[in-house]
């Protein structure tokens, strides 16, 4: 069955360390997005890609980057981790174009915590 | 894409039918609602989308109003495994062809009571 999965599911970090979240999808989807969730803000849109060498900033995109290589993988870097970075993380991906139908696809999360 | 606006929690006894509201007035012509919900630590699933249609699957019925200006889910009978986070969306659909990102908000606290 396809899938998306996020690796890792836990981790803890330094302020300052470099940290990439990986997220890894076999529905063949175009489409992938980064969203990170606190309590009281629901998810907020990170980066998203519609594509390999497609990638676009979201509305809370400053200290982090991503790259997509591949269709299946678009990992989330942390350049230089921070306090206000500490959240639980949900990667997500959907179908591309067909202008009516917009059913993303959700991993199970990655939470982070920046000491 | 329209802004929603949703209650922020609400209780719903087991077995009952659970009607969450969303507003949206601001919709235009050619954009949907979406419904997502999220259990607890879990990612989002979607649940339901509808333009103008009353909308029926196998988790869940959509009602819009006439003038699109709201909706409501409804869970028909609602079990413990619903108490979830319940967002409710607006997408421009094929306005917004090749542009698929969702803007997800606070979206209502459900809880289902035994």
């Amino acid at each position: 069955d396809a899938e998306i999965t996020q690796s890792p599911r836990h981790k803890i970090t330094e302020t300052g360390r470099q940290v990439t979240l990986a997220c890894h999808q076999t529905w063949n989807h175009n489409n992938m997005f980064w969203y990170r969730q606190d309590l009281g803000h629901g998810l907020r849109l990170i980066h998203y890609s519609y594509g390999v060498q497609d990638t676009n900033k979201g509305e809370v995109s400053d200290g982090y980057s991503v790259s997509r290589s591949n269709t299946e993988d678009l990992p989330l870097t942390l350049e230089s981790a921070a306090s206000s970075q500490t959240s639980v993380y949900f990667c997500a991906s959907s179908e591309s174009g067909t202008g009516y139908y917009n059913e993303q696809f959700f991993g199970p999360g990655t939470r982070l915590t920046v000491l | 894409d329209a802004k929603t606006t949703q209650p922020p929690s609400m209780d719903c006894a087991e077995g009952r039918a659970a009607n969450l509201p969303c507003n949206h007035s601001t919709i235009s012509g050619n954009e949907y609602v979406y419904w997502y919900r999220q259990i607890h630590s879990q990612g989002p699933q979607y649940i339901i989308h509808g333009l103008k249609n009353n909308e029926t699957n196998e988790m869940a019925s959509l009602i819009i109003t006439e003038d699109r200006k709201s909706s409501t889910l409804i869970l028909p009978h609602a079990t413990l495994r619903d108490t979830a986070v319940y967002y409710c969306i607006v997408w421009g659909g094929i306005s917004n062809f090749g542009n698929e990102k969702l803007t997800f908000g606070t979206g209502t606290r459900l809880t289902i009571i035994p």
